[in-house]
């Protein structure tokens, strides 16, 4: 069965910190990793990473995937209170489904 | 470009009611799925649809029926409501390349009382 956990499960930082999300998984047939951000209604994509090591940047969130070790990070610098969302990793694997399982989740939280 | 469309945003079912969820996209997918979200778990698939006239079950379809007549709508039907199908429904749909992420809809809030 497709496993994918994520850690922490909830962060609670200042204004101007930088967190870094994990997310390690166990699939059979790795296709991509995704991850999504989602507020109150449904996710929003974030990056989608197939290859180890290459580092995908859009402003302040920037994510890496470590295909060996098995596992992705989701870093944010310089956080601001409209980062605080559940941050969700999902990997899309080669099975039948060609579905994504989802972590739990890392309710992030930023204080001003 | 409305993008994935979900219909009801709310609803309250007794239980043993049926109902049914819609799901259209307007960006010519073929792949289109169905997740539930419970609180504080990862999203699971319900069904999944490769294209039109074809779909396959996820990792909990009990409960639950799809049908894909179009490649635009998508529906989820519940037969007989049961509690333990409170939940949070979204629909999402890809164009199945690898470098592309899913849409999701609104997602459907559905009470079983």
């Amino acid at each position: 069965e497709d496993k994918v956990v994520q850690s922490p499960l909830s962060l609670v930082v200042h204004e101007g910190d930088t967190v870094t999300l994990n997310c390690s998984y166990e699939v059979t047939n790795f296709r991509s990793l995704l991850w999504y951000k989602q507020e109150k209604k449904a996710p929003t994509f974030l990056f989608m990473l197939t290859s180890s090591g290459i580092e995908k940047k859009s402003g302040r969130l920037s994510s890496i995937l470590d295909k060996k070790e098995l596992f992705s990070i989701l870093n944010i610098t310089a956080t601001q209170t409209g980062d605080s969302a559940i941050y969700r990793c999902a990997v899309r694997s080669g099975g039948g489904a060609d579905g994504l399982t989802f972590g739990k989740g890392t309710h992030l939280i930023i204080q001003p | 470009n409305a993008g994935v469309t979900q219909t009801p945003k709310f609803r309250i079912l007794k239980i043993g009611q049926s109902m049914t969820l819609q799901c259209t996209q307007d960006m010519n997918h073929n792949y289109m799925y169905w997740y539930r979200q419970d609180p504080g778990m990862g999203l699971k698939l319900i069904y999944y649809s490769v294209g039109a006239g074809i779909t396959d079950k996820g990792e909990v379809p009990n409960g639950y029926n799809v049908s894909r007549s179009t490649t635009e709508d998508f529906p989820l039907r519940l037969e007989l409501a049961a509690p333990s199908q409170t939940s949070v429904y979204f629909c999402a749909s890809s164009n199945g390349a690898l470098d592309y992420g899913y849409t999701f809809g609104s997602g459907t809030r559905l009470t079983v009382v």
